[in-house]
């Protein structure tokens, strides 16, 4: 059954600081991944996403991805938050279609 | 070109009444899914509609429905409303055969009292 975990419920960094929010998955296939965004009382944005090919995916805001089949991970980094980051941030594998499985979301606190 | 919108934005319902929650899709999509967001339980699947027709349902109980119209915007219907309904239900659209071409709206917060 296709699954997907977060392990940091909330994470906080400093501004300027580097963040890695971690994701594990289990899917009997080839997974496609997700990366979504959630600020609060918004809808969920897409960050980036990995269906095959290179194993690091760049996205939006200067995110990136990193798909490890060893590790079954994706997690997702940014070199330098900016305060506008603070947000929440969901893992998803796609399944069938574009069901998706999403994590429990990592909450980012960005401190000045 | 517009997004997915949902109606209303808010919604507040007494134990036991019911519960309609609209979904438009963006336009050319065909497939439009309901997700749950309730507090402290993440984001779970509802339901998925594809050119009119149910083609999966999460784990939810039959009082959790809903219909796709000929132009493929959606209904969610929460009947005999249950307390722990009360969460955020967003609905994603998507190109079928796409992968990973689905986009969310911004939701509507049910609240039931």
């Amino acid at each position: 059954a296709q699954s997907v975990t977060q392990p940091d419920i909330h994470i906080t960094v400093s501004e300027g600081a580097s963040l890695e929010l971690r994701c594990n998955y289990s899917y009997g296939a080839t997974p496609y991944l997700f990366w979504y965004v959630q600020s609060p009382g918004q809808g969920l944005q897409l960050l980036l996403k990995y269906f095959s090919g290179d194993t690091l995916v760049q996205g939006i805001k200067g995110f990136e991805a990193e798909f490890k089949r060893s590790q079954s991970s994706f997690n997702l980094r940014k070199p330098s938050v900016h305060w506008s980051d603070a947000a929440e941030y969901f893992c998803a594998v796609g399944g069938t279609g574009n069901q998706f499985y999403f994590g429990t979301g990592t909450s980012l606190t960005v401190i000045p | 070109e517009a997004g997915v919108t949902q109606s209303p934005t808010h919604l507040i319902k007494t134990r036991g009444q019911q519960a309609t929650l609209r979904c438009s899709p963006i336009s050319g999509h065909t497939s439009v899914y309901w997700y749950q967001q309730a507090l402290g339980l993440g984001l779970q699947f509802l339901l998925w509609y594809d050119e009119g027709e149910e083609r999966n349902r999460g784990n939810f109980p039959p009082r959790f429905s809903g219909r796709q119209f000929p132009n493929y915007s959606s209904e969610l219907n929460v009947n005999a409303l249950e307390l722990e309904d009360s969460a955020l239900y967003l609905c994603a659209s998507s190109f079928t055969r796409t992968q990973g071409s689905a986009f969310f709206g911004q939701g509507t917060r049910l609240t039931v009292v």
